[in-house]
């Protein structure tokens, strides 16, 4: 699976938006492009998904650029309970997932 | 609520003792499962795949020997630590996924391992 990049940590203020970014240079045109995020001493919970259209769930948005080489994920109002490890994964045919080092996410009150 | 079940949640042991894991998925046949573990402020490490009736796959570097998996149902898979020392405490998670089209991976609440 191709790699991801995202950035160490990010901070945020209770009920702002979050624009998380991911980039993925190297995408195949068969690879998805997943987001799950980890809350402290659980496993990781899935967020959201896309191929290639931007895509809205009841957790978060996907915004995912032309080129398919970025993309973003925008939790619109970010709350004390959305501080998570958040990790952007490459995955085509939705078998195993290999995760980097995702983005930690601060959210102050 | 929860579609993944795992099972305990935490086991403290002494070196030397086995330890199971148990790995369900409550409502829906899952003929793949996934083991990880992952170390304090780090990410998670894919152990092995579990597959219904056959073979367990073992990613690079992981003992077979020492991580014994088990999927003998469409609904359970377990991981057994066998012989635990202190370097094999860890945070050991499992995850599945229904089958049929972009269903995405659903992870268990993991198992914190320590072994004194």
């Amino acid at each position: 699976d191709a790699k991801t990049t995202q950035p160490n940590s990010m901070e945020s203020n209770e009920e702002e938006p979050v624009h998380l970014p991911c980039n993925h240079s190297t995408i195949s045109g068969t690879d998805y492009i997943h987001w799950y995020r980890q809350l402290p001493s659980q496993g990781p919970e899935y967020v959201i998904h896309g191929l290639t259209s931007n895509v809205n769930n009841r957790m978060a948005s996907l915004a995912i650029a032309e080129d398919r080489k970025s993309s973003t994920l925008i939790l619109h109002r970010a709350t004390l309970r959305d501080a998570a490890v958040y990790y952007c994964i490459l995955n085509t045919g939705f078998q195993k997932l290999v995760f980097g080092t995702g983005t930690r996410l601060l959210v102050s009150p | 609520g929860a579609v993944v079940s795992q099972h305990p949640s935490r086991v403290i042991c002494k070196s030397g003792t086995s330890v199971k894991i148990e790995c369900r998925s409550l409502d829906f046949q899952a003929t793949t499962m996934f083991w990880y573990r992952q170390f304090p402020k780090k990410s998670l490490m894919l152990m092995a795949t579990s597959n219904e009736g056959s073979k367990a796959t073992y990613e690079q570097g992981v003992e077979k020997d020492k991580f014994l998996i088990n999927h003998a149902s469409l609904t359970l898979s377990t991981l057994t630590v066998t012989s635990a020392h202190p370097e094999d405490s860890s945070f050991y998670i499992c995850s599945a996924r229904r089958t049929g089209g972009d269903q995405p991976q659903h992870f268990g609440d993991g198992t914190r391992l320590s072994i004194l």
